[in-house]
């Protein structure tokens, strides 16, 4: 058990430009999470994989956002056209099954200048 | 009113102390409960996880849900400085594969 991994742990980019993160979940857990955290907030859902179907999607989730999981390991999201408020910690988590606790990677820190 | 509440505090507990956190949610078929840990700049750590009514405990923490009130709390015992940070609510309510979680409760525990 290695842990959940995320990539890169920090970006920071121009508005407007596109940017991917990538995360490796723990290897025997095929449910798979997005979460965006900014400063003073809990972690907000955005969206959920069970293997590679994305059986879940924030409504808050707006259309310059993407996840995939292509093959039922690791999951990407991207965000088209970033703006400033997109600015936030990017979180994955896995989990064995549903309901049982969500084990989060480092995060992907994003700033947007 | 919000799915999962916390005080936002900051909670001041000397060292040695009981700290006590509450979180309280609105969706009674919520079944699974957890809290985590959350230093500043970091991802959070799960910490503790219930999902039947009563206490359970595991070392220096133990959580306590209740069900029929819709609450459920975090105590530490014999607190440390190390222990400072922002713990987390999370639960699983129903109809929903999303976990949701609580603002989180700053903890300072003063040496």
């Amino acid at each position: 058990d290695t842990g959940v991994s995320q990539d890169p742990r920090h970006k920071i980019t121009k508005r407007g430009q596109n940017v991917t993160f990538r995360c490796d979940p723990i290897s025997e857990h095929n449910r798979l999470y997005w979460y965006r955290q900014t400063l003073g907030q809990g972690p907000e859902f955005l969206t959920y994989f069970q293997n590679e179907a994305q059986l879940e999607k924030s409504r808050l989730l707006s259309d310059r956002f993407s996840a995939e999981r292509p093959k039922g390991s690791f999951s990407t999201l991207e965000i088209q056209r970033t703006e400033q408020g997109d600015s936030a910690m990017y979180l994955c988590a896995s989990s064995e099954e549903q309901g049982t606790p969500l084990h989060f990677g480092n995060g992907t820190r994003l700033t947007v200048t | 009113q919000k799915e999962v509440e916390q005080n936002s505090g900051p909670l001041s507990v000397p060292e040695g102390a009981i700290a006590s956190l509450n979180c309280t949610y609105s969706d009674r078929g919520s079944q699974s409960f957890f809290w985590y840990r959350q230093y500043s700049g970091k991802s959070p750590e799960l910490i503790m996880f219930i999902y039947s009514n009563g206490d359970k405990e595991d070392g220096r923490f133990t959580a306590q849900l209740n069900k029929a009130s819709q609450y459920v709390s975090l105590l530490i015992r014999d607190s440390q400085p190390s222990d400072s940070a922002t713990y987390l609510c999370a639960l699983c309510p129903g109809g929903t594969y999303k976990y949701i979680f609580g603002t989180g409760t700053r903890l300072k525990v003063l040496a």
